[in-house]
């Protein structure tokens, strides 16, 4: 059976801080891994990983993957409140990017 | 610029009563899926369709039928509603690389 596990479960941290939030997995026949935030309503797309040790970047956010070690990290620098949200990891698996199983997310609070 | 369209946003159904949740995407994607999500277990696979035609099931498929006869629809059925199925559903198209979620549909079952 096909397990995503993130950490932490939730994190409170200060504006301006640097966090990083962990996703390690295991499933049958990877694909890739994706990141997603969620705010009050639906996930929105952040980044797709399927190279190992190639960082995605998209402004103050990056992320990595160690397919051998079989994680990722996403980190968010200079936090700000609009980051506030649950980070949701997802593993393609099974031969298809379409299946994906989710992490449980974890929850970020950035307060002021 | 609609994307992924789910209906209704809210629903309250009865113990027993069927009903069926509405999912459309106008961006001519291959794959379409069902989650639901639980505080605290993440978002879970229901059934899933890689075109029109075929479907398959999830993680937690008991309980729900879907069909694809069409690229566009992909309709998510409740046959006997059950209070363990009050949850908050989303529906997602692709093609291959990053989902793209609906904005939900809240279902409370009484």
């Amino acid at each position: 059976e096909d397990k995503v596990v993130q950490s932490p479960l939730s994190l409170v941290v200060h504006e301006g801080d640097t966090v990083t939030l962990n996703c390690s997995y295991e499933v049958t026949n990877f694909r890739s891994l994706l990141w997603y935030k969620q705010e009050k309503k639906a996930p929105t797309f952040l980044f797709m990983l399927t190279s190992s040790g190639i960082e995605k970047k998209s402004g103050r956010l990056s992320s990595i993957l160690d397919k051998k070690e079989l994680f990722s990290i996403l980190n968010i620098t200079a936090t700000q409140t609009g980051d506030s949200a649950v980070y949701l990891c997802a593993v393609g698996g099974g031969g298809s990017n379409y299946k994906l199983t989710f992490g449980k997310g974890t929850l970020l609070t950035v307060n002021p | 610029n609609a994307g992924v369209t789910q209906t209704p946003k809210f629903q309250v159904l009865k113990t027993g009563q069927s009903m069926t949740l509405q999912c459309a995407q106008d961006m001519n994607h291959e794959y379409m899926s069902w989650y639901r999500q639980d505080p605290g277990m993440g978002l879970r696979l229901i059934h899933y369709s890689v075109g029109a035609g075929i479907t398959d099931q999830g993680e937690v498929p008991n309980g729900y039928n879907v069909s694809r006869s069409t690229t566009e629809d992909f309709p998510l059925r409740l046959l006997s509603a059950a209070p363990s199925q009050t949850s908050v559903y989303f529906c997602a198209s692709g093609r291959g690389n990053e989902a793209f979620f609906g904005q939900g549909t809240r279902l409370t079952v009484v």
